[in-house]
Protein backbone atom coordinates (compact mmCIF):
# COMPACT_ATOMS: atom_id res chain seq x y z
CA UNK A 1 0.00 0.00 0.00
CA UNK A 2 1.56 3.53 -0.05
CA UNK A 3 3.31 4.62 2.28
CA UNK A 4 3.64 8.55 4.03
CA UNK A 5 3.92 11.46 1.73
CA UNK A 6 5.07 14.87 1.79
CA UNK A 7 4.89 18.00 -0.38
CA UNK A 8 6.34 19.46 -1.60
CA UNK A 9 9.52 18.09 -1.57
CA UNK A 10 12.08 20.63 -2.05
CA UNK A 11 11.44 24.17 -0.53
CA UNK A 12 12.86 27.19 -1.34
CA UNK A 13 12.03 30.36 0.74
CA UNK A 14 13.29 33.83 1.04
CA UNK A 15 13.77 34.80 4.72
CA UNK A 16 10.93 36.42 5.92
CA UNK A 17 8.32 34.49 4.05
CA UNK A 18 5.85 31.96 5.14
CA UNK A 19 5.89 27.95 3.94
CA UNK A 20 3.45 25.33 3.92
CA UNK A 21 4.52 21.30 4.52
CA UNK A 22 1.93 18.79 4.01
CA UNK A 23 1.96 15.20 5.31
CA UNK A 24 -0.15 12.60 3.95
CA UNK A 25 -0.34 9.57 6.21
CA UNK A 26 -0.85 5.76 5.67
CA UNK A 27 -4.88 5.36 5.34
CA UNK A 28 -6.27 4.12 9.08
CA UNK A 29 -3.18 5.45 10.80
CA UNK A 30 -4.25 7.42 14.15
CA UNK A 31 -0.95 8.78 15.29
CA UNK A 32 0.85 11.57 13.38
CA UNK A 33 4.14 13.53 13.49
CA UNK A 34 6.23 15.53 12.16
CA UNK A 35 9.91 15.94 13.36
CA UNK A 36 13.51 18.43 12.38
CA UNK A 37 16.41 16.82 10.51
CA UNK A 38 19.05 19.42 10.45
CA UNK A 39 22.31 18.45 8.23
CA UNK A 40 24.36 15.97 9.20
CA UNK A 41 21.99 15.99 12.61
CA UNK A 42 19.39 12.83 13.69
CA UNK A 43 15.84 14.19 13.84
CA UNK A 44 14.49 15.98 16.53
CA UNK A 45 10.81 15.53 17.29
CA UNK A 46 8.41 18.69 16.84
CA UNK A 47 4.95 17.64 17.91
CA UNK A 48 2.80 14.34 17.14
CA UNK A 49 -1.31 14.25 16.50
CA UNK A 50 -3.15 11.76 17.77
CA UNK A 51 -6.20 11.87 15.09
CA UNK A 52 -7.21 15.97 14.63
CA UNK A 53 -5.77 16.62 18.84
CA UNK A 54 -2.50 17.71 19.31
CA UNK A 55 -0.97 15.65 22.16
CA UNK A 56 2.72 17.29 22.49
CA UNK A 57 3.96 20.00 20.84
CA UNK A 58 7.05 20.79 23.15
CA UNK A 59 9.61 20.27 20.33
CA UNK A 60 8.44 23.34 18.32
CA UNK A 61 11.29 25.90 18.25
CA UNK A 62 9.23 28.71 18.47
CA UNK A 63 5.96 30.33 17.98
CA UNK A 64 6.40 30.51 13.86
CA UNK A 65 6.08 27.05 13.94
CA UNK A 66 2.29 25.93 13.89
CA UNK A 67 1.10 22.55 13.22
CA UNK A 68 -2.41 21.18 12.37
CA UNK A 69 -4.63 18.57 11.26
CA UNK A 70 -7.97 19.54 11.44
CA UNK A 71 -9.80 15.87 10.18
CA UNK A 72 -7.58 13.49 11.57
CA UNK A 73 -5.83 12.61 8.32
CA UNK A 74 -4.05 14.90 5.97
CA UNK A 75 -1.47 17.65 8.86
CA UNK A 76 0.00 20.61 7.50
CA UNK A 77 2.89 21.93 9.29
CA UNK A 78 3.49 25.79 9.05
CA UNK A 79 6.27 28.26 9.29
CA UNK A 80 5.60 31.90 9.69
CA UNK A 81 8.44 34.48 8.54
CA UNK A 82 11.34 32.02 8.08
CA UNK A 83 14.98 32.78 8.85
CA UNK A 84 18.41 30.69 8.06
CA UNK A 85 18.12 28.67 11.04
CA UNK A 86 14.88 26.76 10.06
CA UNK A 87 16.87 25.25 6.58
CA UNK A 88 16.31 21.40 7.04
CA UNK A 89 14.48 18.48 6.23
CA UNK A 90 11.03 18.06 7.58
CA UNK A 91 9.79 13.98 8.35
CA UNK A 92 6.74 13.47 8.51
CA UNK A 93 5.93 9.71 9.95
CA UNK A 94 2.30 7.95 11.00
CA UNK A 95 1.73 4.88 13.14
CA UNK A 96 -1.31 3.01 14.06
CA UNK A 97 -1.33 4.55 17.57
CA UNK A 98 -1.46 1.39 19.25
CA UNK A 99 0.96 0.22 21.65
CA UNK A 100 4.51 -0.01 20.30
CA UNK A 101 4.16 0.42 16.99
CA UNK A 102 6.13 1.52 14.09
CA UNK A 103 6.34 5.03 12.87
CA UNK A 104 7.03 4.67 9.21
CA UNK A 105 8.41 7.81 7.73
CA UNK A 106 7.79 9.82 4.46
CA UNK A 107 11.18 11.20 2.03
CA UNK A 108 10.54 14.43 4.00
CA UNK A 109 10.41 18.15 2.63
CA UNK A 110 14.07 19.68 2.29
CA UNK A 111 13.32 23.44 3.05
CA UNK A 112 16.26 26.27 2.19
CA UNK A 113 15.82 29.80 3.49
CA UNK A 114 17.50 32.00 1.71
CA UNK B 1 24.43 16.94 27.13
CA UNK B 2 22.24 15.69 24.85
CA UNK B 3 19.63 12.79 26.09
CA UNK B 4 20.93 10.56 23.33
CA UNK B 5 24.91 10.20 21.98
CA UNK B 6 25.66 8.91 19.18
CA UNK B 7 29.39 9.04 17.73
CA UNK B 8 28.46 10.06 14.16
CA UNK B 9 31.57 8.67 12.27
CA UNK B 10 31.93 8.53 9.69
CA UNK B 11 32.77 4.34 9.67
CA UNK B 12 34.06 2.81 6.39
CA UNK B 13 34.98 -1.12 6.40
CA UNK B 14 35.16 -3.63 4.04
CA UNK B 15 32.69 -5.79 2.45
CA UNK B 16 31.94 -9.26 5.07
CA UNK B 17 32.71 -7.22 8.13
CA UNK B 18 31.17 -6.72 11.20
CA UNK B 19 30.01 -3.44 12.17
CA UNK B 20 29.16 -2.19 15.19
CA UNK B 21 27.27 0.88 16.25
CA UNK B 22 26.61 2.01 19.81
CA UNK B 23 24.40 4.68 21.57
CA UNK B 24 24.02 6.18 25.22
CA UNK B 25 21.69 7.47 27.09
CA UNK B 26 21.31 9.71 30.22
CA UNK B 27 17.04 9.17 30.51
CA UNK B 28 16.55 6.19 32.67
CA UNK B 29 12.88 5.86 31.48
CA UNK B 30 13.44 5.15 28.00
CA UNK B 31 12.29 2.11 27.61
CA UNK B 32 11.83 1.05 23.80
CA UNK B 33 14.71 1.18 21.72
CA UNK B 34 14.97 1.01 18.16
CA UNK B 35 17.68 1.52 15.44
CA UNK B 36 16.36 3.04 11.74
CA UNK B 37 18.27 3.17 8.58
CA UNK B 38 18.21 5.98 6.86
CA UNK B 39 19.59 6.26 3.10
CA UNK B 40 20.88 9.15 1.69
CA UNK B 41 17.78 11.59 0.82
CA UNK B 42 15.27 9.13 2.12
CA UNK B 43 13.09 9.15 5.43
CA UNK B 44 14.51 6.86 7.99
CA UNK B 45 13.08 3.34 8.22
CA UNK B 46 12.84 0.99 11.44
CA UNK B 47 15.43 -1.94 11.34
CA UNK B 48 14.77 -3.22 14.88
CA UNK B 49 13.20 -2.43 18.17
CA UNK B 50 13.88 -4.03 21.85
CA UNK B 51 11.60 -3.72 24.56
CA UNK B 52 14.09 -3.14 27.84
CA UNK B 53 17.12 -5.05 28.33
CA UNK B 54 18.11 -8.02 26.14
CA UNK B 55 19.04 -8.94 22.91
CA UNK B 56 17.26 -9.67 19.90
CA UNK B 57 18.39 -10.71 16.21
CA UNK B 58 17.06 -10.71 12.81
CA UNK B 59 18.80 -12.20 10.36
CA UNK B 60 22.41 -10.34 10.11
CA UNK B 61 21.84 -7.91 12.46
CA UNK B 62 21.63 -7.93 16.16
CA UNK B 63 20.49 -5.46 18.79
CA UNK B 64 21.67 -5.44 22.49
CA UNK B 65 19.85 -3.16 25.49
CA UNK B 66 22.20 -2.80 28.28
CA UNK B 67 20.16 -0.76 31.00
CA UNK B 68 21.71 -0.65 33.90
CA UNK B 69 25.13 0.96 31.61
CA UNK B 70 22.40 2.86 29.58
CA UNK B 71 24.04 1.45 26.50
CA UNK B 72 22.70 -0.04 23.45
CA UNK B 73 24.29 -1.97 19.75
CA UNK B 74 23.72 -3.00 16.60
CA UNK B 75 25.58 -5.21 15.08
CA UNK B 76 26.03 -5.98 11.28
CA UNK B 77 27.17 -9.19 10.55
CA UNK B 78 28.72 -10.14 6.70
CA UNK B 79 28.35 -6.35 5.99
CA UNK B 80 27.45 -5.42 2.25
CA UNK B 81 27.33 -2.52 0.35
CA UNK B 82 24.05 -2.40 0.37
CA UNK B 83 24.41 -1.49 4.12
CA UNK B 84 26.04 1.60 3.17
CA UNK B 85 23.52 4.30 4.83
CA UNK B 86 23.38 6.49 7.98
CA UNK B 87 22.35 4.39 11.02
CA UNK B 88 20.09 6.15 14.16
CA UNK B 89 19.58 4.66 17.08
CA UNK B 90 16.09 6.22 18.84
CA UNK B 91 14.26 5.39 22.16
CA UNK B 92 10.71 6.51 23.73
CA UNK B 93 9.52 6.31 27.44
CA UNK B 94 6.76 3.99 27.88
CA UNK B 95 3.56 5.82 28.11
CA UNK B 96 3.39 9.37 28.04
CA UNK B 97 4.50 11.38 24.85
CA UNK B 98 4.98 8.74 22.01
CA UNK B 99 7.72 10.93 20.58
CA UNK B 100 11.04 9.22 19.81
CA UNK B 101 14.17 10.78 21.00
CA UNK B 102 17.30 10.34 18.11
CA UNK B 103 20.90 9.82 18.22
CA UNK B 104 22.91 11.94 15.82
CA UNK B 105 23.36 8.79 13.27
CA UNK B 106 26.13 6.82 11.99
CA UNK B 107 27.52 6.84 8.51
CA UNK B 108 28.37 3.91 7.43
CA UNK B 109 29.92 2.80 4.13
CA UNK B 110 30.95 -0.91 3.35
CA UNK B 111 33.33 -1.33 0.46
CA UNK B 112 33.39 -3.76 -2.05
Amino acid sequence: GAGVSQSPRYKVAKRGQDVALRCDPISGHVSLFWYQQALGQGPEFLTYFQNEAQLDKSGLPSDRFFAERPEGSVSTLKIQRTQQEDSAVYLCASSTGQGLDTQYFGPGTRLTVL
Amino acid sequence: QKEVEQDPGPLSVPEGAIVSLNCTYSNSAFQYFMWYRQYSRKGPELLMYTYSSGNKEDGRFTAQVDKSSKYISLFIRDSQPSDSATYLCAMRIEGGSEKLVFGKGTKLTVNP
